[in-house]
């Protein structure tokens, strides 16, 4: 059983490009959340998604990022225009069930804004 | 917004020194989780708190969550190198959404 698979791990953009990042949750796990990191931080919360709806957006700021989980396919979290201080490890992670159950993350991507 | 903190932020050890880190709710939770990320790695799950004055132990790790439902603390016992990374607290009011991350406490242990 596969675990959490994001991608890329990587990802390199300059200033004004769309960042595209990929999460396939564990089989079986229809809950998504997205949580960015910052170097020597903690991890924020940005969104949480179930099959076709967005649950709960507050993280997320409400310029350039949005994020989808289409009934067939990964989740994307899209960044649009991407600016510097968007550089972050963002991390998915998913659980099989509502409310705040144990979560499963995955490797994360790495984005770095030139 | 609901705040987590979490005490010390960085701590230093000898192998076979204890650890503890704790961690601060500025509301109450339904439950609280703790996590470990190794330096490059993701979050991986260690266990989950529910009830009040709850304690469970895994091997050298004994986790604590506070009678106010408040507070938790992460005893490591006999610290060894494998124990590196930073650990973080989690929780959740309860209203079936979020987890809230502590700010981490990083530790480095040296032989």
């Amino acid at each position: 059983n596969a675990g959490v698979m994001q991608n890329p791990r990587h990802l390199v953009r300059r200033r004004g490009q769309e960042a595209r990042l990929r999460c396939s949750p564990m089989k079986g796990h229809s809950h998504v959340y997205w949580y960015r990191q910052l170097p020597e931080e903690g991890l924020k919360f940005m969104v949480y998604l179930q099959k076709e709806n967005i649950i709960d957006e507050s993280g997320m700021p409400k310029e350039r990022f949005s994020a989808e989980f289409p009934k067939e396919g990964p989740s994307i979290l899209r960044i649009q225009q991407v600016v510097r201080g968007d550089s972050a490890a963002y991390f998915c992670a998913s659980s099989p069930r509502p409310g705040n159950e144990k979560l499963f993350f995955g490797s994360g991507t790495q984005l770095s804004v030139l | 917004g609901q705040q987590v903190m979490q005490i010390p932020q960085y701590q230093h050890v000898q192998e076979g020194e204890d650890f503890t880190t704790y961690c601060n709710s500025s509301t109450t939770l339904s439950n609280i989780q703790w996590y470990k990320q190794r330096p490059g790695g993701h979050p991986v799950f260690l266990i989950q708190l529910v009830k009040s004055g709850e304690v469970k132990k895994q091997k050298r790790l004994t986790f604590q969550f506070g009678e106010a439902k408040k507070n938790s603390s992460l005893h490591i016992t006999a610290t060894q190198t494998t124990d590196v990374g930073t650990y973080f607290c989690a929780g959740d009011t309860g209203t079936a959404s979020k987890l809230t991350f502590g700010t981490g406490t990083r530790l480095q242990v040296t032989l």
